[in-house]
């Protein structure tokens, strides 16, 4: 069964301070791995497509990767406006526009 | 460009009663999917429309339903609700070719009481 997990459940951050976000999938046909953001009382927005292995994209303070059973989301430097939940969520198949989301990764940024 | 827009955002129901939820999608997007949003199931797809076909299917039973009209925008109902239907229920819409990104609404919160 197409499953996406994420790690950790929340993140604390004092301002500055780098870490990395972590989404493992296990998928038959990886046709994508999506990041999104999530606002408190908003839908979550798009921040990066990974399509293959070997993968990256960078964003202002953010950088994605992806292998062949996980993608990370590094935070370098972070500010308190980073502060959110990121969602991970991977296309797979011949199941267009279906797309797995993981529970994600709150995370809070402390000036 | 407006964004998708969701109505309502918020509605308070009783169980047994049903509910329908607004999406209009961004100009030009035909495809429009609907998500179910709770703590502790995370998002979960709810079902898929383009050009006013039902093209994915989540797994949800059958009180959960929707349409998509000729200029896109789309209806999602929900029949004899549940106390466990209260949720984040968000549109999204997307071109129409696959492994397009998602453009979210801010959703319509559901409280089943």
């Amino acid at each position: 069964e197409d499953q996406v997990t994420q790690s950790p459940e929340a993140l604390r951050l004092q301002e500055g301070e780098s870490s990395s976000l972590n989404c493992s999938y296990t998928v038959s046909g990886l046709r994508g791995l999506f990041w999104y953001r999530q606002d408190p009382g908003k839908g979550p927005e798009f921040l990066f497509t990974l399509y293959s292995a070997g993968e990256e994209k960078e964003k202002e303070r953010l950088k994605a990767t992806l292998t062949k059973k996980e993608s990370f989301l590094h935070i370098t430097a972070p500010k308190p406006e980073d502060s959110a939940t990121y969602l991970c969520a991977v296309q797979a198949g011949d199941n267009f526009n279906k797309f797995y989301f993981g529970s994600g990764t709150k995370l809070n940024v402390k000036p | 460009k407006a964004g998708v827009t969701q109505t309502p955002r918020y509605l308070i129901k009783t169980r047994g009663q049903q509910v329908t939820l607004s999406c209009s999608p961004i100009s030009g997007h035909r495809s429009v999917s609907w998500y179910q949003q709770t703590p502790g199931q995370g998002l979960q797809f709810l079902f898929e429309y383009f050009s006013e076909t039902q093209r994915n299917k989540g797994n949800f039973p059958g009180r959960f339903s929707g349409r998509q009209f000729s200029n896109s925008r789309s209806e999602m109902n929900v029949s004899t609700l549940e106390l466990g239907d209260s949720a984040l229920y968000l549109c999204a819409s997307s071109l129409e070719a696959s492994n397009e990104k998602l453009f979210f609404g801010s959703g319509t919160q559901l409280s089943v009481l």
